[in-house]
């Protein structure tokens, strides 16, 4: 059964710092791996997906890696700027078991301006 | 395209009513799934359709909720005898499953209150 975690649950940065979130999952059998950012009260918006067969994904500040092996993820924010104040969520995907998606609870990040 | 909606955003009911949620997928995409979020958690899975087939079902979606996705275009969301431990937000998310590739892309959910 796929668990997702992630570390930390809540991050307060000042504007411009360099910042990593952290996502480890169970099942290392993972289709995808989806990064997404939900604002209070919103949907979710979708940042980056790694296919299984993929090591990382870029998109302009935002670096999403995939390890595969040990478990885990993480998404590395770069020059962090106060719009980037919101809940980040990842996912996994599987292909045991169907496409069943099991997100982590997010970690909640504000950037101080 | 204008991306995935929902409808209605907001739904306040009376415990024992029967509410409906409806879905309208990106046009193009194959996949439909619906997920509940309570306040500072994830999603958390309820079930997804490939085209019309309703290929998964959580075991936690009790035989209250029923899905539908008719003729694999936009999808509702069923809850019979509402209790006040169903009020959340109901996400609807997309996807064109394609080359190893699942993007799901969400709506802006549904926000479900249970007096």
């Amino acid at each position: 059964k796929q668990e997702v975690t992630q570390i930390p649950a809540a991050l307060s940065v000042p504007e411009g710092e360099n910042l990593v979130l952290n996502c480890s999952f169970t099942d290392s059998a993972i289709y995808n791996l989806q990064w997404f950012r939900q604002d209070p009260g919103k949907g979710l918006t979708s940042l980056l997906l790694i296919q299984s067969s993929q090591r990382e994904q870029t998109s302009g500040r935002l670096n999403a890696s995939l390890d595969k092996s040990s478990g885990r993820s993480t998404l590395y924010i770069a020059a962090s700027q106060p719009g980037d104040s919101a809940t980040y969520l990842c996912a996994g995907s599987g292909n045991t078991g169907g496409f069943k998606t099991i997100f982590g609870a997010g970690t909640r990040l504000f950037v101080k301006a | 395209d204008t991306g995935v909606s929902q409808n209605p955003r907001h739904k306040i009911t009376k415990r024992g009513q029967n509410v409906t949620f409806r879905c309208d997928p990106i046009s193009e995409h194959n996949r439909l799934y619906w997920y509940r979020q309570t306040l500072g958690q994830g999603p958390e899975f309820l079930t997804y359709f490939q085209n019309e087939a309703q290929l998964e079902k959580s075991r936690l979606l009790s035989d209250r909720f029923s899905a539908e996705r008719p003729k694999g275009s936009f999808s509702t969301l069923e809850i019979q005898r509402t209790e006040q431990g169903d009020s959340a937000m109901y996400l609807c998310a997309s996807s064109l499953l394609a080359g190893g590739k699942n993007e799901q892309f969400f709506g802006p959910g549904t926000r479900l209150t249970v007096l």
